[in-house]
């Protein structure tokens, strides 16, 4: 399998569950993103990992932790979430750094609805 | 620090026609990257062309084509011969350091 893949596809939660969003890539790239996707607005940069590292913290709620166990593979744990947090959520690859020129690529994303 | 701006919510575009999309930026980077990306209703991100800042010519993929203006930092994305298939959001992005600020997006239409 190659490219990015997010799972799951949809996720429907109550403000007091814990989730967790899933990533991984098989492209050899050594950074990985974690954005957010709502309508009418700019894709926010949450989180940033190069070489299993955070590198960046774009001031997100701590009702959202990441983790990212090696290069391959990143994770969102989500938890006590409010209605806002209800958006699509995209994980990307790229090699980092450095090589900004050829941008990222991308998985198909989360929705999630908290309700 | 990068912004991105699209200021049209939405547009459309006759079958075969050609389409042109807008988009401003501002960086304080030097050297800098611009990419126009595509999201179809299957929600992935599809990079559909890139253009290096310190290049003055102009980007090409196949039917689509970019006018890079570097001194008024506009990035307008060409589209021609719209397809079906081209109908999406469609995603103006700069990137440096391999960190990538995207604008609102917008909506393309293609009527039939």
């Amino acid at each position: 399998e190659t490219g990015v893949t997010q799972t799951p596809r949809h996720l429907v939660m109550g403000m007091t569950n814990k989730k967790s969003l899933k990533c991984e890539q098989h492209l050899g790239h050594n950074a990985m993103y974690w954005y957010k996707q709502s309508a009418k607005k700019p894709l926010e940069l949450m989180f940033v990992y190069s070489l299993e590292e955070r590198v960046e913290n774009n001031s997100v709620p701590s009702r959202f932790s990441p983790e990212c166990p090696n290069s391959s593979h990143l994770f969102l744990h989500l938890h006590t979430l409010q209605p806002e947090d209800s958006a699509l959520y995209l994980c990307a690859s790229s090699q980092y750094p450095g090589q900004g020129g050829y941008g990222y690529t991308f998985g198909s994303g989360t929705r999630l609805t908290v309700v | 620090a990068q912004t991105v701006t699209q200021s049209q919510p939405e547009m459309s575009v006759q079958e075969a026609e050609t389409v042109t999309l807008s988009c401003t930026y501002d960086t304080s980077e030097s050297d800098y990257y611009l990419f126009w990306y595509k999201q179809p209703p299957s929600r992935q991100m599809i990079l559909v062309i890139r253009q290096e800042a310190y290049k003055q010519q102009n980007a090409t993929e196949n039917r689509f084509s970019v006018n890079f203006q570097k001194a008024a930092k506009s990035f307008s994305l060409k589209i021609s011969d719209s397809q079906l298939g081209d109908a999406a959001m469609y995603f103006c992005a700069t990137g440096a350091n391999s960190k990538l600020t995207f604008g609102k997006g917008i909506t393309l239409s293609v009527r039939p």
